[in-house]
């Protein structure tokens, strides 16, 4: 099956703790994100990169990182300088234009910090 | 950034009947997206329409563009419970390279069977 996955489901971490959120995708699209979404939000863009080996910061980059050493692995890292990093996060991609292709979008994640 | 302001915020229908939902944006656009998420989930892709398009159907899907007022609308006729989920418009831009790519707060639209 093609598609983008997301691990796991559910997460849940202490208080200053990093926790990494995977991301695969076996699309072959050159372009992946990384959003947040808080209840009753729209979706934050937190990173974005177009090629293996670059991303860009998004609207909310602060408190996270990421790599894209693999076309097809975009992980996420939550790091403890997240003020409040509790929230469902999704990962997308989409073929390599930006914005003029529809973007595919995981299940999510659902990270719990206490 | 792209990013659409979708109108309502919610809205409430019985199934059966169609639900009409708007999103204004602000810049030039080569496309316009809308999207579904149902709770609890990622986004689907719905539908895609190209600036020099003005109506596009998919299914129990309509849509329009205006890009000389900057807004669409998506249309679903005969609408069932199964719809029930949250709808969110995305313009994007006329520009390759990178794009901060974004999404607004969406429509919430409830069927009640």
């Amino acid at each position: 099956d093609g598609g983008i996955t997301q691990s796991p489901k559910y997460l849940f971490r202490k208080e200053g703790q990093n926790v990494t959120l995977s991301c695969e995708q076996n699309l072959n699209h050159d372009a992946m994100y990384w959003y947040r979404q808080d209840p009753g939000q729209g979706l934050r863009l937190i990173y974005y990169s177009q090629i293996v080996n670059d991303f860009q910061k998004g609207d909310i980059a602060e408190g996270y990182s990421v790599s894209r050493e693999k076309k097809e692995s975009f992980p996420l890292t939550v790091t403890s300088a997240q003020k409040n990093p509790t929230a469902f996060y999704l990962c997308a991609s989409s073929m390599w234009s930006m914005g003029q292709y529809e973007q595919y979008f995981g299940p999510g994640t659902r990270l719990t910090v206490t | 950034s792209q990013q659409g302001e979708e109108d309502p915020q919610a809205l409430s229908i019985q199934e059966g009947e169609n639900a009409t939902m708007n999103c204004s944006y602000k810049t030039s656009i080569n496309n316009l997206q809308w999207y579904r998420q149902n709770s609890g989930r990622g986004l689907v892709h719905l539908i895609l329409i190209r600036s020099n398009e003005r109506e596009k159907h998919s299914g129990r899907l309509r849509v329009t563009l205006d890009t000389s007022k900057k807004s669409s609308s998506l249309l679903i006729t005969a609408s069932r419970a199964a719809d029930t989920a949250s709808y969110f418009c995305a313009p994007r831009g006329d520009s390759g390279g990178y794009q901060k790519v974004t999404f607004g707060i969406g429509t919430k639209l409830q069927v009640i069977p």
